[in-house]
């Protein structure tokens, strides 16, 4: 069974600064990643979407990476601004039979302070 | 495009009483899924459906939780009778069907239950 784990559970950093976020999943046959943001009482806005084949995908100051045999992605937040400030979860696509599964990590609360 | 579609979008119920969750997803989208999202977790899938039919509802607490996605487009998610430990935002995502599992989901806004 496929577990996606997400560290840290929450951090704050000053605005202007650099970030990483990790997401690591235990199980790399994947057919690709999702990155979504989550503000606090609304859906989830995908970000970022990696193919199993590719290694990383860029979005303005976004920048996820994938690999997928150490079962492993980041996202890059560069210069964090206070509206960054959200829950960031990762997500892995398997196929199972005829049901395509998504798997979710618990999230990141990031807190971008002015 | 518009996107997926929910109400309402907060429900405030009595345990043991019923509700239900509507969804309508992006037009053209094959799948649709539910997700039970709780407090301070990630989501959890309780039903996927190909169509309208069902392909994974492994997760689906049955003697409570039903879904039905009638002529493959929306979709209703109802819980009856509800508990206390139901209270989270219940998640309807959509996307293309691609067998190898590489398009983008899409989520709607999300219906926040409350079980008091």
């Amino acid at each position: 069974k496929q577990e996606v784990t997400q560290i840290p559970a929450a951090l704050s950093v000053p605005e202007g600064e650099n970030l990483v976020l990790n997401c690591s999943f235990t199980d790399s046959a994947i057919y690709n990643l999702q990155w979504f943001r989550q503000d606090p009482g609304k859906g989830l806005t995908s970000l970022l979407l990696i193919q199993s084949s590719q290694r990383e995908q860029t979005s303005g100051r976004l920048n996820a990476s994938l690999d997928k045999s150490s079962g492993r992605s980041t996202l890059y937040i560069a210069a964090s601004q206070p509206g960054d400030s959200a829950t960031y979860l990762c997500a892995v696509s398997q196929v199972s039979g005829s049901a395509r599964q998504l798997t979710f990590g618990s999230g990141t609360q990031l807190t971008v302070l002015p | 495009e518009a996107g997926v579609a929910q109400s309402p979008r907060y429900k405030i119920i009595e345990k043991r009483q019923s509700v239900a969750f509507w969804c309508n997803p992006i037009s053209g989208h094959a799948t649709l899924y539910w997700y039970q999202q709780i407090l301070g977790q990630g989501p959890k899938l309780l039903i996927q459906f190909q169509n309208n039919g069902v392909v994974d509802d492994s997760q689906l607490p049955k003697d409570r939780f039903s879904a039905e996605r009638l002529k493959g487009v929306d979709s209703t998610l109802k819980i009856q009778p509800a508990k206390l430990e139901d209270s989270a935002v219940y998640l309807c995502a959509s996307s293309l069907w691609d067998r190898a599992g590489n398009t983008e989901a899409f989520f709607g806004q999300g219906t926040r239950l409350t079980v008091v």
